[in-house]
């Protein structure tokens, strides 16, 4: 159990749609990051956030975009849907921005499948 | 850019015997390096990490990995493994010189390890 939630479980969407996915940091974490975990492949690195702005970037277009809250809460949003953002998408948190070289928390993730 | 290749999709090994999961990278000088399982339904779980000093690393569950920089690898062992270690292993790295870790960690494609009872 490592603090961190995120919602929905699952999700269908169609080709060209927005999708919006959430996650909720432990309490005091001010990090979050996102990941895009495709089926049979390790997570990939889409952004990390630190007090509501984004400090970092993976090879991501910028369809892909997100929010940070004061509340410890997140936001993943993809505008445009391709059949190849099906996977599953991964939020962990952290406490400070000492980046990597503390724990990160990684929530259970929301599987998106793009039909 | 740096990468992470783990040699081995699946791994079979029987109840109580010991456990050696590869992982080689490549990077210009010594990245950080970590090791995570990943449970059906659970996120990802910190195994153990190395940034620098002592190459034998100790981590949680009872996992050891060893970091050999003239092999460039980083390899997870478990003396006797355990019904409840079948799961998905991911070895990742990092960049010691972003700041903030904004450039996250590069993960390996993972090794799906099952136990024989």
């Amino acid at each position: 159990e490592t603090g961190v939630t995120q919602s929905p479980t699952h999700l269908i969407k169609t080709r060209g749609q927005q999708v919006t996915l959430r996650c909720s940091s432990q309490s005091g974490h001010n990090t979050v990051s996102w990941y895009q975990q495709a089926l049979g492949q390790g997570p990939q690195f889409i952004f990390q956030y630190y007090r509501e702005e984004e400090n970092g970037r993976g090879n991501f277009p910028p369809r892909f975009s997100g929010l940070q809250f004061p509340n410890y809460s997140s936001e993943l949003n993809v505008n445009a849907l391709e059949l190849d953002d099906s996977a599953l998408y991964l939020c962990a948190s952290s406490p400070g921005l000492a980046g990597v070289q503390e724990t990160q928390y990684f929530g259970p993730g929301t599987r998106l499948l793009v039909l | 850019a740096q990468s992470v290749t783990q040699p081995d999709i699946h791994i079979t090994v029987s109840e109580g015997a010991s456990l050696e999961l590869r992982c080689n990278y490549s990077y210009g000088a010594t990245p950080y390096l970590f090791w995570y399982v990943q449970s059906p339904g659970q996120g990802l779980q910190l195994l153990l990490k190395y940034f620098s000093g002592d190459t034998l690393v100790q981590g949680i569950k009872g996992f050891e990995a060893e970091f050999k920089r003239s092999q460039s690898s980083f390899n997870l062992r478990k003396p006797s493994v355990h019904w409840s270690d079948a799961a998905e292993y991911f070895c990742a790295v990092a960049s010691p010189y972003s700041g903030g870790g904004a450039d996250g960690l590069t993960f390996g494609k993972g090794t799906h390890l099952i136990i024989q009872p």
